[in-house]
């Protein structure tokens, strides 16, 4: 079993509409959780860190679920330009940032 | 803002050469990482590094070596490319590190290699 797993989509949703991806963990034991977003051939860019209570960015809701080891990313109101791919990395240990393979989203128009 | 910066965007090497890649950064962080990036694999870890001088295996160092002589640089070097190195390399640096890390990576725009 991977120790991070993504759905890797393409999910492909309107402009407008509420789209959510999911990514588990393996490691009980991992700590902290981050969401990255990556545009075709850019680097990876941090989105947004992942509380235990929730977060929320504007638009991007995080959400951690430990007892089901996931972490989630919903979007409302997609928009053309939240078209990318979506990271999800997990601190299990020092040092140690396992990234998810990524949910590609494309929002059409 | 962090900078991380990677010093080729693109580069082609013939089979058997030995290349540099470098990398720096311009926010006084200790750790630095060099990862590749296949389609369907994502992205590996291949060296880190936590302070000068010092430096760790990631999980798949086999073929690479590093170097950070000073904070800001931490280069990565293949000592005979071959052809399964093809790869895009990311540098990434960052504040913390661990359990409880909130500040996340910095990557720098990445470096696509093509070994011929």
């Amino acid at each position: 079993r991977k120790e991070v797993e993504q759905d890797p989509g393409p999910f492909n949703v309107p402009e407008g509409a509420t789209v959510a991806f999911n990514c588990t963990y393996s490691n009980s034991a991992s700590q902290s959780f981050f969401w990255y977003r990556q545009d075709c051939r850019k680097e990876p860019k941090l989105l947004m860190s992942v509380y235990s209570s929730g977060n929320e960015d504007g638009r991007f809701t995080a959400q951690l679920n430990r007892a089901s080891q996931y972490i989630s990313l919903l979007i409302r109101d997609s928009k053309l330009s939240d078209s990318a791919t979506y990271l999800c990395v997990v601190i299990s240990g020092t040092y140690k940032y396992i990234f998810g393979t990524g949910t590609r989203l494309k929002v059409l128009a | 803002d962090v900078k991380v910066t990677q010093s080729s965007r693109y580069l082609v090497k013939r089979t058997g050469e030995k290349v540099f890649l470098e990398c720096v950064q311009d926010m006084d962080h200790e750790n630095m990482f060099w990862y590749r990036q296949d389609p369907g694999l994502g992205l590996r870890l291949i060296y880190f590094s936590y302070d000068v001088k010092m430096k760790e295996k990631g999980d798949i160092p086999e073929g690479y070596s590093v170097s950070r002589e000073k904070k800001e640089r931490f280069s990565l070097i293949l000592e005979s490319a071959s052809t399964n190195q093809t790869s895009m390399y990311l540098c990434a640096s960052s504040l913390s590190t661990g359990p409880g890390d909130n500040y996340g990576y910095t990557f720098g725009s990445g470096t696509r290699l093509t070994v011929v």
